[in-house]
């Protein structure tokens, strides 16, 4: 099925441990973006890319980076993992947000203990 | 950060009720846009309203662009179990080039 495909879909690490969640889509949809959801707070912006090439801060950008490697991919890093960072991540991509929405991956629970 | 302001949190309702959710804005919208996200699953696009007062069905859900331009409704008549999760609206104005999202409604159906 098309669609955006995130792994992993669960994953623990220990304060101070890296990881890179990947993120594809297959849809040739130029904009990518990674959010992440904690409880009450909806959907927060960590960082997006309009287009192949390029990569901007979202609201929460801290203690992330991002690297667009091709149209079809966006990978999210922690460099040191803290517990603050727990939370659900979700990878979507869009060609036109406002009209079509996003289309969301199924989402990656990270846990850091 | 920006949050828009969801109501209700949550909600317990019997199937076959009709529901109703809101969402407002400090400052004026020109995009709302409401999702639902079952449970594991990423949020998906419900409808979108684009002109103040604009109306939209889709299925049993409506929603409403408000006329002040800084609220949004939507309604889902006959519920069905179906309909649980999380529903989220999401708006955009002239101000933010992104999304703004609210925290979203827990629709439950009691047993």
């Amino acid at each position: 099925n098309a669609g955006v495909t995130q792994t992993p879909k669960f994953q623990v690490l220990k304060t101070g441990q890296s990881m890179t969640l990947q993120c594809a889509q297959d849809m040739n949809h130029n904009s990518m973006y990674w959010y992440r959801q904690d409880p009450g707070m909806g959907l927060r912006l960590i960082y997006y890319s309009a287009s192949e090439g390029t990569t901007d801060k979202g609201e929460v950008p801290n203690g992330y980076n991002v690297s667009r490697l091709n149209k079809r991919e966006f990978s999210l890093r922690l460099e040191s993992a803290a517990p603050s960072q727990t939370s659900v991540y979700f990878c979507a991509s869009s060609d036109s947000p406002l009209r079509y929405g996003y289309t969301f991956g199924s989402g990656t629970r990270l846990t850091v203990v | 950060g920006q949050q828009l302001n969801q109501s209700p949190q949550s909600m317990f309702i019997q199937e076959g009720e009709d529901v109703s959710m809101n969402c407002t804005s400090s400052s004026i919208f020109n995009t709302w846009l409401w999702y639902k996200q079952d449970p594991g699953e990423g949020p998906v696009l419900l409808i979108a309203l684009y002109k103040a007062g604009e109306l939209t069905s889709n299925g049993r859900l409506t929603a409403q662009f408000g006329i002040t331009r800084k609220d949004s409704f939507l309604n889902i008549s006959a519920s069905i179990p179906s309909d649980v999760g999380i529903y989220f609206c999401a708006g955009r104005g002239d101000s933010n080039y992104q999304l703004i999202w609210g925290a979203g409604t827990k629709l439950i159906i009691k047993p």
